[in-house]
């Protein structure tokens, strides 16, 4: 079974640019997180998303925004990118909302803003 | 505000040796609790948890402590062995809230395990 996949692997960006990063849970998975991760710090919450409803948003400011399709995977956008966004931006699935906090995490997408 | 500290960064054991990695968290919300593991280049993988109702959980080589009183928990991996190196995740979450996916992580702590 193919696990929680993360696109891109990697990009770079200038400062001020837009960023999408995408994200498809295992097969059965309805609930999507995702996470920041800054160098040398543990992941950082952002947002969680569940049957296309946002259920939890985390202390990031508004140019963070998410959404979720009807196939479950999801889009994490950042506008008006600082150099600070720089980081791993990781997703998580999960089969509901309401399991054991259990997270399957995808590999991340690594964003460098320049 | 870190409601979870993971204060050592880093921890050095011999292989067969046990293992004790800590962790303390400050919010007395949190009701769920675990550990993940991170190798380079991958994401975190969940390795155990503990509800808030228990003071220990085991899965095979590993065992989590929970001392609600002191708001500490500790991972226990017996014997240690040099695939355990990895950056490990203290995490928690207010689960009875239902903010399941809501997880607060610590810093980490790099193991290394010598041969």
């Amino acid at each position: 079974d193919a696990g929680v996949t993360q696109s891109p692997t990697h990009l770079i960006k200038t400062r001020g640019q837009h960023v999408t990063l995408r994200c498809s849970p295992i097969s059965g998975h309805k609930s999507v997180s995702w996470y920041q991760q800054v160098l040398g710090q543990g992941p950082q919450f952002i947002f969680q998303y569940y049957e296309k409803e946002e259920r939890g948003r985390g202390n990031f400011p508004d140019r963070f925004s998410a959404r979720q399709f009807p196939n479950y995977s999801s889009e994490l956008n950042v506008n008006a990118l600082l150099l600070g966004d720089s980081a791993l931006y990781l997703c998580a699935s999960s089969r509901s909302g309401a399991d054991t906090g259990e997270l399957f995490f995808g590999e991340g997408s690594r964003l460098t803003v320049l | 505000d870190q409601q979870v500290k993971q204060n050592s960064p880093s921890l050095s054991v011999q292989e067969g040796r046990i293992s004790i990695l800590n962790c303390d968290y400050t919010n007395s919300m949190f009701d769920y609790f675990l550990w993940y593991k991170k190798y380079p280049a991958e994401g975190p993988t969940f390795l155990i948890s503990i509800s808030s109702i228990k003071d220990k959980n085991e899965d095979g080589r590993f065992t989590v402590f929970l001392n609600k009183s002191a708001k500490h928990l500790s991972l226990h991996i017996v014997p240690s062995q040099p695939g355990d190196s990895a950056v490990y995740f203290c995490a928690a979450s207010e689960w009875s809230t239902g903010a399941n996916s809501k997880l607060t992580f610590g810093k980490g702590i790099t193991l290394s395990v010598r041969p």
